[in-house]
């Protein structure tokens, strides 16, 4: 099975303090996810990335930044943290083959981030 | 509003029992359809896809597609504690092939033993 790590596991940040969350994977998918998950609005998509050097708008990327420097790793940034960006954040990995065959996202298993 | 809604929010069935979960897309150019699981404090793996009209078996699950009204419902025979998660719904598009999901809310699962 593919294999996304994450990491910190868990982290407690600083209102306006810089935070950068890190996303690894090994089954070369060119593909990189990066979400958050709330209560009451399920997973959301903040920035993904189709290779090495691209980043592109999810749906909710006001306040993150994403670099994604080589095949293998996609960071997220939060250059000044606020307390509403306190969620679980997750990262998936996966490939966009067209048509019929359609590969499902490997995500790795979440950041618990606490922004104080 | 939700572009991928589900329902129950949430559902308890005994152990040994059926359960059914929908899920409808307002966005008519959804194409594939996927159905993930996620027990508590882990992250979400892909249970089942669905991307032709009809159904699909596997083992204990059942998914059904009706791509004219967009809905897809998932079945779970001799339901075990062990399938007690929250069970989310995602659809993507071919337009634009970029593998982007988009999750319904969930529905949460407790079977009883």
């Amino acid at each position: 099975e593919a294999a996304v790590t994450q990491s910190p596991r868990n982290k407690v940040a600083v209102t306006g303090g810089k935070v950068t969350l890190s996303c690894h994977q090994t089954n070369n998918h060119d593909y990189m996810y990066w979400y958050r998950q709330d209560t009451g609005h399920g997973l959301r998509l903040i920035h993904y990335s189709y290779g090495a050097g691209s980043t592109e708008k999810g749906d909710i990327p006001d306040g993150y930044k994403a670099s994604r420097p080589s095949q293998e790793n996609f960071s997220l940034i939060l250059e000044l943290a606020t307390p509403s960006q306190t969620s679980v954040y997750f990262c998936a990995s996966g490939d966009a083959l067209g048509g019929l065959n359609q590969d499902t996202q490997y995500f790795g298993p979440g950041t618990r981030l606490l922004v104080l | 509003q939700q572009k991928v809604q589900q329902s129950p929010e949430s559902l308890i069935v005994p152990e040994g029992g059926m359960a059914s979960l929908n899920c409808t897309s307002s966005d008519r150019n959804v194409d594939y359809f996927w159905w993930y699981r996620q027990h508590s404090g882990k992250s979400p793996k892909m249970l089942m896809s669905i991307f032709s009209n009809g159904e699909k078996e596997e083992g204990r699950f059942t998914v059904h597609l009706n791509k004219a009204s967009l809905h897809t419902s998932l079945h779970i025979r001799d339901s075990q504690p062990s399938d007690s998660a929250l069970y989310l719904c995602a659809a993507s598009m071919w337009a634009g092939n970029t593998g982007k999901l988009i999750f319904g809310l969930g529905t949460t699962l407790q079977v009883q033993p």
